[in-house]
């Protein structure tokens, strides 16, 4: 199947600064990327749809401002968690397909800790 | 945020043994179901999946099944074995891949 990763594959940073993180289709061309949340034992939850070359579709109560999505190329997406807060602290896994019909392949996770 | 408390449904089984896994969904109008696997620490992995034209599918020693009547989803695995120990979610969409609504996920634990 096809390879998505993540990186950083974890970080910790102090409360108030930003962190980004990168999605990037390692053997194909991305039209659309998708960001996830998970927290521990729980579900993933979709925060925003991503197509390349326009702006994000953000999932209702997400904040577009908080996590700010750049999907530049077809292979890379990036999510920037802007003045992160303890409460962002979180597993966030993004997922990649080629096109309609495609099968949306997962990438390995980024944990997030905010100190 | 995080839900204190909260714990994932599990199912324990012997090794060897066949494994059934149950999901009910929510949307009649979903027309794609998948199952995935997560292990610790990791993303999804794709299992198998199914459109709703069908009502069973297999794969290599996993078949999902499909009751639209009821909207419910099932994952068998055959000889179950311990790297199947992981986390399982049942996920629907619309159509397309476009938008994967994931299920509550069951932790699957296999006894040497």
């Amino acid at each position: 199947g096809a390879v998505v990763s993540q990186h950083p594959s974890w970080v910790i940073c102090k409360s108030g600064t930003s962190v980004k993180i990168e999605c990037r289709s390692l053997d194909f061309q991305a039209t659309t990327m998708f960001w996830y949340r998970q927290f521990p034992k729980q579900s993933l939850m979709l925060m925003a749809t991503s197509n390349e070359g326009s702006k994000a579709t953000y999932e209702q109560g997400v904040e577009k401002d908080k996590f700010l999505i750049n999907h530049a190329s077809l292979t890379l997406s990036t999510l920037t968690v802007t003045s992160a807060h303890p409460e962002d602290s979180s597993f966030y896994i993004c997922s990649a397909i080629s096109g309609p019909g495609e099968t949306q392949y997962f990438g390995p996770g980024t944990r997030l800790l905010v100190l | 945020g995080e839900s204190v408390g909260l714990h994932l449904p599990t199912l324990s089984v012997q090794e060897g043994d066949n494994s059934i896994i149950n999901c009910a969904y929510s949307n009649s109008a979903s027309d794609y179901f998948i199952w995935y696997k997560q292990e610790s620490g990791k993303g999804p992995q794709f299992i198998i999946d199914i459109r709703s034209n069908m009502d069973k599918r297999q794969g290599q020693r996993v078949t999902v099944l499909l009751n639209k009547t009821v909207k419910h989803l099932s994952l068998q695995i055959a000889a179950t074995q311990p790297g199947d120990s992981a986390v399982y979610f049942c996920a629907e969409s619309p159509g397309g891949y476009q938008k994967v609504t994931f299920g509550t996920g069951t932790k699957l634990q296999v006894i040497p």
